[in-house]
């Protein structure tokens, strides 16, 4: 069954520390999206970044980068020199849309809490 | 270009009442889903709709409805509403139907629903 698993519930970093946060999914589909949301508290979703399963570069945008890793199920977010602005619950969501049913809907995994303190 | 837009912002309800959501996509957006966010489950598909019919469905009671009108406005309805519907409830739009996976979901700011 689809899963995304976010094992790290919250983390607290200091300003311009570097932090990961961690995501491994599980799919049976071979075409699949992996994205990845900030949620400041206003609460509103904010897009980072998707990727399709034929893609395994990592990239880079700024300050963020992410590296997907098939062999392992994982597609990690590093943020470098991190901000208080940062602060935020971000998700890590699944999207399938291959054979057997398959319909495209995300499947968020419960989301990391990233605080950065100044 | 206009963010996706959420009304009410927030709204409490009773036990037993119902409750209307509404959602205005991204202009040129097509499809529409709906999304619950609790503290206990995360976020959940509800359901999606495209081209006024309805998509795609998550595994939620038969309480929980939802329309789209020709202009890809959408409303959801929850009738006799319970305790544990209580949450954020989020509205995302995108310019195809989500099974084609080519498309970004972008989310509005939500509408957070209290029952007493």
């Amino acid at each position: 069954a689809q899963k995304v698993t976010q094992a790290q519930t919250e983390i607290s970093v200091v300003e311009k520390e570097d932090v990961t946060l961690d995501c491994v999914y599980e799919t049976r589909d071979t075409t699949y999206y992996l994205f990845w949301y900030k949620q400041p508290p206003s609460g509103e979703l904010v897009f980072l970044i998707r990727r399709n399963s034929f893609d395994e570069q990592n990239e880079i945008s700024g300050r963020y980068s992410w590296n997907f890793q098939k062999s392992t199920s994982s597609f990690n977010f590093t943020i470098t020199a991190s901000q208080v602005v940062d602060s935020a619950v971000y998700f890590c969501a699944l999207s399938e849309v291959g054979y057997g049913g398959s319909q495209g809907n995300l499947i968020f995994g419960k989301g990391t809490k990233l605080s950065v303190k100044p | 270009k206009a963010g996706v837009t959420q009304t009410p912002r927030y709204l409490i309800k009773t036990r037993g009442q119902q409750v209307t959501l509404s959602c205005s996509p991204i202009s040129g957006h097509r499809s529409v889903s709906w999304y619950q966010q609790t503290p206990g489950q995360g976020l959940q598909f509800l359901f999606e709709y495209f081209s006024e019919t309805q998509r795609n469905k998550g595994n939620f009671p038969g309480r929980f409805s939802g329309r789209q009108f020709s202009n890809s406005r959408s409303e959801m309805n929850v009738s006799t509403l319970e305790l544990g519907d209580s949450a954020l409830y989020l509205c995302a739009s995108s310019l195809g139907y989500l099974a084609e996976g080519a498309h970004e979901q972008y989310f509005g700011p939500g509408t957070r629903l209290t029952v007493t």
